[in-house]
């Protein structure tokens, strides 16, 4: 079965901390993604990678980096944590994009994360 | 600049009615368009993809969309709904590859409640 993970369901973070969020998946996608996902805004693409130590920026990446130094794991930071960037955070991955082919994406559960 | 519009933040439907819930799109070249739901705290599900061929694209749990490039619009329809279809559904598109990454843009969504 399909498997993308993420380190915390839950996050509770003081602002100008720190953050990490971390993202496995065991299915060999070369593709990662970062989304955040705000009411009424749907899903909004923070970061993505095709392949190890490469990246690039989505729509929101100010305020974000990434890092991903195996294929399967991809890592979202948050170097000072602003009360803005209280959101739900989702993690996808998908095969790439071959030709006219198209893979869909395989969501992690989540994590909701809280910066007071 | 690619973008999705789903018109109605909330469709309330009885159960064992038809349901619709509407997506219509805009992107250059030929469309690549993707449902997904959302079940409470969890995380998105891919239902079904429409790349090329028929326009009616049948996917999981009896779900299945309609594409329609006139009114460039990719309902998602089943003919019977069921308490457990009640959750988030979001449209999702992409244009035509072109080499590099071609991103996936979501909606914002559309609550479905089906009432028993």
């Amino acid at each position: 079965d399909v498997k993308v993970t993420q380190s915390s369901r839950y996050l509770v973070k003081r602002t100008g901390e720190k953050v990490f969020l971390e993202c496995v998946q065991d299915m060999d996608h070369e593709n990662m993604f970062w989304y955040r996902q705000d009411p009424g805004l749907g899903l909004r693409l923070i970061y993505f990678s095709y392949d190890v130590k490469m990246k690039e920026k989505g729509d929101i990446p100010e305020g974000y980096s990434v890092s991903r130094e195996k294929k399967e794991r991809f890592s979202l930071i948050l170097e000072s944590a602003s009360t803005n960037q209280t959101s739900m955070y989702l993690c996808a991955s998908s095969f790439r994009l071959v030709g006219d082919r198209d893979y869909e994406q395989y969501f992690g559960p989540g994590t909701r994360l809280t910066v007071t | 600049a690619q973008s999705v519009a789903q018109p109605e933040d909330q469709v309330n439907v009885a159960e064992g009615n038809p349901l619709t819930v509407k997506c219509t799109y805009s992107v250059s070249g030929n469309p690549y368009l993707f449902w997904y739901v959302q079940y409470p705290n969890r995380g998105l599900q891919f239902l079904l993809k429409y790349i090329t061929g028929d326009n009616l694209v049948k996917g999981s749990y009896g779900f299945e969309a309609e594409f329609n490039k006139s009114q460039t619009s990719f309902h998602l329809k089943k003919p019977s709904a069921l308490v457990s279809d009640s959750a988030l559904y979001f449209c999702a598109v992409r244009g035509s590859f072109s080499g590099g990454y071609q991103k996936v843009t979501f909606g914002t969504g559309t609550k479905l409640q089906v009432i028993p």
